[in-house]
């Protein structure tokens, strides 16, 4: 089945600045790849996904990059604010339909500081 | 967007009970949805996916006879955590897909005591 890896564990970042976090996949057929942010015990939220037709895709100060070849995407935020500070995980799926399943990195837990 | 909804938010039971959790999908039809389980400070790990009227098809490790799910109608599945012990204490959250997204609930936090 599919492996997601997913590091940094946790990222401490100045206000303003950008952060990074990277993930990998192993199974090649993945197309997938949704980034979610979740706040302590609330629901995960979609903020950005990307498919295997792309490599990169931007939204404000969010954007997502794709390498299938290397098997691994990463989410890029910019001009970081403390509202950012959530834990942040990536997916990988074979296409989103019904009996196809996310799995998910282990998570980011980042900290903006003012 | 589409709405999935979980009941109960939070829920205590007693050691040796069984617990059950509700997922529905409010304004739409869902012949699929998954269960999750995030234990504190973890990741989500898929526990099993939901089928409307046939077995639901559960990940390897994961106890079909202790944590009974039912999907009975396309917009309601159910979660039953039976004899729960404390160390099934965890976040349980849904998911479904809709129109090639996927909405997750709320959420249902069990503490078993």
């Amino acid at each position: 089945g599919e492996n997601v890896e997913q590091h940094p564990s946790t990222l401490s970042v100045q206000e303003g600045d950008s952060a990074v976090i990277k993930c990998t996949y192993s199974d090649s057929a993945s197309n997938y790849f949704p980034w979610y942010k979740q706040e302590l015990g609330k629901r995960p939220q979609l903020i950005i996904d990307i498919r295997s037709n792309v490599g990169e895709k931007k939204d404000q100060r969010i954007a997502v990059t794709l390498n299938k070849t290397a098997k691994h995407f990463s989410l890029h935020i910019t001009e970081t604010q403390p509202e950012d500070s959530a834990v942040y995980f990536c997916a990988a799926s074979i296409e989103v339909a019904a009996g196809n399943k996310l799995t998910f990195g282990g998570g980011t837990r980042v900290l903006v500081k003012p | 967007g589409a709405v999935v909804s979980q009941h109960p938010s939070r829920v205590i039971c007693k050691s040796g009970t069984s617990v059950k959790i509700e997922c529905r999908s409010l304004d739409f039809q869902a012949t699929t949805m998954f269960w999750y389980r995030q234990f504190p400070k973890k990741s989500l790990m898929l526990m099993a996916t939901s089928n409307e009227g046939s077995k639901a098809t559960y990940e390897q490790g994961v106890e079909k006879d202790k944590f009974l799910i039912n999907h009975a109608s396309l917009t309601l599945s159910t979660l039953t955590v039976t004899s729960a012990h404390p160390e099934d204490s965890s976040f349980y959250i849904c998911s479904a897909i809709n129109r090639g997204a996927i909405y997750f609930g709320e959420g249902s936090w069990l503490t078993v005591v």
